[in-house]
């Protein structure tokens, strides 16, 4: 049971290049979540999918966009990198929320963006 | 979701109990109060949670005043390995929430020798 993986687990990009962050959990989990932790702050979230099938946005996601590719797998992309995307990554997934009265989160090891 | 408040740091000697305090004086009636903690470079960890009464888990115990507006996470017996960023999270449970959880800049807990 390898939890939640994510890949790569490094990345240096230029300004304007494109890629995707892949995630994915062996947890039978419904809903997975992309989270961006900048240094020395708490993590903010972009996106999340509450189910296969549905995305929404979280608090910071312009300049990102998201795939619920199906249960296990939610891909983040960076259309056109900048700069201040330079952050650490953290992908992470939970039960359905309409089972349980709370909501632990899982949460995979990072990935480490810089963008030049 | 309530905002809460932590103290940015705190120090404890190795083997005595950690008390990591936590301000959420605007919770309403149906949210929970949630710790998880992030160890140097890892993704956070899930601690306990609770809604009013006190809880103990095999890693921390959770103490509500009855109020509910503060809470104190407690590690019994801290050693050098509990040396991490711990957040106190405030939000609804259950059907008519998507799960979202929002961090704050948390207590950075330093365990000493």
């Amino acid at each position: 049971n390898a939890g939640v993986t994510q890949t790569p687990k490094f990345q240096v990009l230029k300004t304007g290049q494109s890629m995707t962050l892949q995630c994915a959990q062996d947890m039978n989990h419904n809903s997975m979540y992309w989270y961006r932790q900048d240094p020395g702050m708490g993590l903010r979230l972009i996106y999340y999918s509450a189910s296969e099938g549905t995305t929404d946005k979280g608090e910071v996601p312009n300049g990102y966009n998201v795939s619920r590719l199906n249960k296990r797998e939610f891909s983040l992309r960076l259309e056109s990198a900048a700069p201040s995307q330079t952050s650490v990554y953290f992908c992470a997934s939970s039960e359905s929320f309409r089972d349980r009265l709370y909501n632990e989160q899982f949460f995979g090891p990072g990935t480490r963006l810089t963008v030049l | 979701d309530a905002k809460t408040t932590q103290p940015p740091s705190m120090d404890c000697a190795e083997g005595r109990a950690a008390n990591l305090p936590c301000n959420h004086s605007t919770i309403s009636g149906n949210e929970y109060v949630y710790w998880y903690r992030q160890i140097h470079s890892q993704g956070p960890q899930y601690i306990i949670h609770g809604l009013k009464n006190n809880e103990t888990n095999e890693m921390a115990s959770l103490i509500i005043t009855e109020d509910r507006k503060s809470s104190t996470l407690i590690l019994p017996h801290a050693t050098l390995r509990d040396t991490a960023v711990y957040y106190c999270i405030v939000r609804v449970a259950g059907s008519s929430n998507t799960g979202k959880l929002i961090f704050g800049q948390g207590t950075t807990l330093q365990v000493k020798p």
